[in-house]
């Protein structure tokens, strides 16, 4: 089945500063890489997703990348605010199922 | 989203007992989830369906079970509680190719 890594697990920066997390999937035949946003005590809400086709999309202040051939995407957030603090989870799907990472806490100081 | 419920939000129990998760959409999507959140975990899919008929195990079903009671609902049952299911319970659904919703999570301790 699909593995998915996540890094960094924490991510600490100032308020201003760009934040970068990356992660890593195995199986070739995903093709749909979702992040979702998780506030302290609330549900996980999708803020950017990439379908295989396209190498980069931006929203604003967030934008994701991909690289099939190394099995990897990213994700950039820009002028970090400490709105963003919040836990940050991709995943990549195939056919039928998310495989999710496990996650990566950015605290932005103001 | 109000449109993707789950009761209770929040429950203690003791091990051994039998404990049910509901979780009920009004999104009219055909495909739902049961995940696990642990600290430092990420989200694992305990079991998931495509239809009422269809019923799926996900990377960790052990110890649970589910049921498709209609489209909309799809609850989650644990026959014998154990302390090591503590977490946080998270319904999921899907239409399609597209994202998937979360419900608000349910946070069980079993004592």
């Amino acid at each position: 089945g699909e593995n998915v890594e996540q890094h960094p697990s924490t991510l600490s920066v100032q308020e201003g500063d760009s934040a970068v997390i990356k992660c890593t999937y195995s199986d070739s035949a995903s093709n749909y890489f979702p992040w979702y946003k998780q506030e302290l005590g609330k549900r996980p809400q999708l803020i950017i997703d990439i379908r295989s086709n396209v190498g980069e999309k931006k929203d604003q202040r967030i934008a994701v990348t991909l690289n099939k051939t190394a099995k990897h995407f990213s994700l950039h957030i820009t002028e970090t605010q400490p709105e963003d603090s919040a836990v940050y989870f991709c995943a990549a799907r195939g056919s039928y199922i998310p495989t999710f990472g496990r996650g990566t806490s950015l605290i932005v100081h103001p | 989203d109000a449109d993707v419920t789950q009761t209770p939000r929040n429950r203690i129990t003791k091990t051994g007992k039998r404990i049910m998760l509901e979780c009920s959409q009004t999104k009219g999507h055909d495909r739902m989830y049961w995940y696990r959140q642990d600290p430092g975990l990420g989200l694992r899919l305990i079991y998931y369906s495509f239809d009422v008929k269809d019923i799926n195990k996900g990377e960790i079903s052990d110890g649970y079970s589910v049921s498709r009671q209609a489209q909309a609902k799809f609850s989650l049952s644990l026959e014998s509680a154990i302390p090591n299911q503590t977490a946080l319970y998270f319904c999921a659904t899907r239409q399609g190719r597209y994202e998937q919703y979360f419900g608000p999570g349910t946070r069980l301790t079993v004592t």
